[in-house]
């Protein structure tokens, strides 16, 4: 049962345009959501988050937005750099539970 | 500041041998705990998490067992590797009761052979 879904499993994008990367949940109890980037034999690093009474919020080049009626969050990268090659991580964890529930990941590919 | 130590960053078992991987945490008390695998295609899978001294849930049926035998150790372990348990294994933390992100150790490539 796969409650956070990252459908796209990769993303290409030139240097300077927008990157979209986006993700659906099914559990309506989430309620705090993260974005992670993650470079091969590494840990993930967390990029930007949102709580649930905010539809948006903003830091530098990345935006994250969220649907509550659609389950859906989306993080917006602009302008993208081909050091945002990577694969990024969605993640949503709820009021009443201590688990981090992570997606599937996307790989982002930002070519010249 | 704190910081997260996994080790060993690379190991090579055969099939049927036992396996510990070690995490520990410094700089914070009572922090929750998580074990991941990132398998192909799999994204990372929850395995274990602890949110204090003993205290562990496990969210697959598997062949793997985790302890936390001190506040800020986590161990994760098996009597007897199979195949399938290859992947990328990843030790995180977050602070207990904090709306914020989990930060993650650099993760132990495991080979079952």
């Amino acid at each position: 049962d796969q409650q956070v879904k990252q459908n796209s499993p990769s993303l290409s994008v030139q240097e300077g345009r927008i990157s979209i990367l986006n993700c659906d949940y099914t559990n309506s109890m989430f309620d705090y959501f993260l974005w992670y980037k993650k470079y091969p034999a590494e840990g993930p690093t967390f990029l930007i988050s949102i709580s649930s009474i905010k539809d948006k919020n903003e830091d530098g080049r990345f935006t994250v937005f969220l649907n509550k009626s659609a389950k859906h969050l989306s993080l917006h990268i602009v302008p993208s750099q081909p050091g945002d090659s990577a694969v990024y991580f969605c993640a949503a964890s709820g009021l009443y539970t201590d688990k981090l529930i992570f997606g599937t990941g996307t790989r982002l590919q930002v070519f010249p | 500041s704190q910081t997260i130590h996994q080790w060993p960053a690379t190991l090579v078992q055969p099939v049927g041998s036992p396996l510990s991987l070690e995490c520990t945490v410094e700089g914070t008390s009572n922090p929750n705990l998580y074990w991941y695998r990132q398998a192909a295609g799999r994204g990372l899978q929850l395995l274990f998490y602890s949110v204090g001294i003993g205290q562990i849930s496990s969210e697959v049926p598997q062949n793997l067992s985790a302890s936390r035998p001190q506040d800020r150790q986590f161990i994760l372990s098996s009597k007897k590797l199979l195949l399938s348990d290859s992947g990328f294994y990843l030790c995180a933390w977050i602070e207990t009761g904090a709306r914020a992100e989990a930060f993650f150790g650099q993760g132990t490539r495991l080979t079952v052979v």
